[in-house]
């Protein structure tokens, strides 16, 4: 158990629709990252927060967006959802705002776009 | 833009087989990290290598980093069937603060 927690597991949605990806960091951690993993891109940076404040973008459509609350938990919002939207969502969490140190990662969510 | 390429992509062996894992960049790291993930999971940190030269041992795995820290390899030594996993290799830069992921090596190992 890595510490980092993802909820949900699974999400099932319909193309146009709009979803929640949460993520709870190991206790102490105060940056949080999202990444996008599919069978074709790999494993895609999407965003990092620290403490609150976004420190570093990669890949992210803009349809995409990320918040990072006061209790350091962070939410991946994905809208006007499209087929190719569907892959494993993974959050990180690590000690620093270094974005090369050690992450550790939870379970993902598995988004379906049907 | 910084990348990282991992060959082979897929390996299919015997149980008791070593087998070499490649991790290369035109880009120089400040660090390379090896994570291995297996089904439903996410990726879990094996390594992390720092020096250029260096040599890791972590009981039947050994990692290198490469002496220009541009590239990097993974030698597993008597493979089980638990070593079974997709391998990424990871290097950070200390340039931009990101940590970019290779591809990956899906290693799979026959009882």
């Amino acid at each position: 158990d890595s510490g980092v927690t993802q909820t949900p597991k699974h999400l099932i949605t319909a193309t146009g629709q709009r979803v929640t990806l949460r993520c709870s960091p190991r206790s102490g951690d105060l940056s949080v990252y999202w990444y996008q993993q599919s069978l074709d891109q790999g494993l895609q940076f999407l965003i990092q927060y620290y403490n609150g404040e976004e420190r570093a973008k990669g890949n992210i459509l803009e349809r995409f967006s990320a918040q990072q609350f006061p209790d350091l938990h962070s939410e991946l919002n994905l809208s006007s959802l499209e087929l190719g939207d569907s892959a494993l969502y993974f959050c990180a969490s690590s000690v620093g705002g270094q974005g090369a140190e050690k992450l550790f990662f939870g379970s993902g969510t598995q988004l379906s776009v049907l | 833009t910084q990348l990282l390429e991992q060959s082979p992509q897929f390996l299919s062996i015997q149980e008791g087989e070593n087998l070499t894992v490649y991790c290369n960049s035109s880009s120089v790291f400040s660090s390379l990290q090896w994570y291995r993930q297996e089904p439903g999971e996410g990726p879990v940190l094996l390594v992390t290598v720092v020096t250029g030269g260096e040599v890791k041992k972590l009981k039947r795995l050994t990692f290198q980093f490469g002496d220009a820290r541009k590239d990097s390899s993974l030698h597993i030594t008597a493979a089980q069937p638990g070593d079974t996993g997709l391998y990424l290799c990871a290097g950070g830069s200390s340039n931009t603060g990101k940590l970019i992921f290779g591809q990956g090596t899906t290693l799979q190992v026959k009882p």
